[in-house]
């Protein structure tokens, strides 16, 4: 099973462009979260989704955007890079709310100058 | 508000010591707890979690951890650390709606 699959790996960005983080989990999981970790942050919440069409923000949303169309499927937007979203993400998916385990794929390294 | 901290930023201990890693949490229900391991450059593995049940819960790896209620604690213990625990380790509470809120995390360093 591919579990959670994010890509690209990495990503170099300049100022202003935009660009697409891809998320996909063949698990049928109806729970999906996007996290950025900095150093000395932890894990910080973006987004997530209970289900396709249900979207909500998380503690750092600001210049993120996101949508479910399908159950599989969660991207992460990024409309206009700043060098304040150079960080790594993480895409997680479970199978409900909270009496489950995250299951992480193995993250999307963006460098944006 | 929910949240995690882990108060120990670095912890440095010799190979064969044993180990403990603090995480103390604030939630307002029945807490579902984790604790993860990084690796360098990799992504997050679990290591164990508490659901209910046996306050003591068993990981991989060799790992445990105990659930305090009254002590709002979920401390990461191993007995003999190995050269390959070098890692950060992140705890975390399951918050509604499918998310998880991680403590800042603790950078484990092992000499030999």
């Amino acid at each position: 099973n591919a579990g959670v699959t994010q890509t690209p790996k990495f990503q170099v960005l300049k100022t202003g462009q935009s660009m697409t983080l891809q998320c996909a989990q063949d698990m049928n999981h109806e729970y999906m979260s996007w996290y950025r970790q900095d150093p000395g942050m932890g894990l910080r919440l973006i987004h997530y989704s209970v289900g396709a069409g249900i979207t909500d923000q998380g503690e750092v949303p600001n210049g993120y955007n996101v949508s479910r169309s399908t159950t599989e499927d969660f991207p992460l937007r990024l409309l206009s890079a700043a060098p304040s979203q150079t960080s790594v993400y993480f895409c997680a998916s479970l199978a409900s709310g909270e009496i489950d385990e995250a299951f992480f794929g193995q993250g999307t390294r963006l460098t944006v100058v | 508000a929910q949240s995690v901290t882990q108060p120990d930023i670095h912890i440095t201990v010799s190979e064969g010591a044993s180990l403990e890693l603090r995480c103390n949490y604030s939630y307002g229900a029945t807490p579902y707890l984790f604790w993860y391991v990084q690796s360098p450059g990799q992504g997050l593995q679990l290591l164990l979690k508490y659901f209910s049940g046996d306050t003591l819960v068993q990981g991989i790896k060799g790992f445990e951890a105990e659930f305090k209620r009254s002590q709002s604690s979920f401390n990461l213990r191993k007995p003999s650390v190995h050269w390959s625990d070098a890692a950060e380790y992140f705890c975390a509470v399951g918050g509604s709606q499918g998310n998880l809120i991680f403590g800042k995390g603790t950078k484990l360093s092992v000499k030999p």
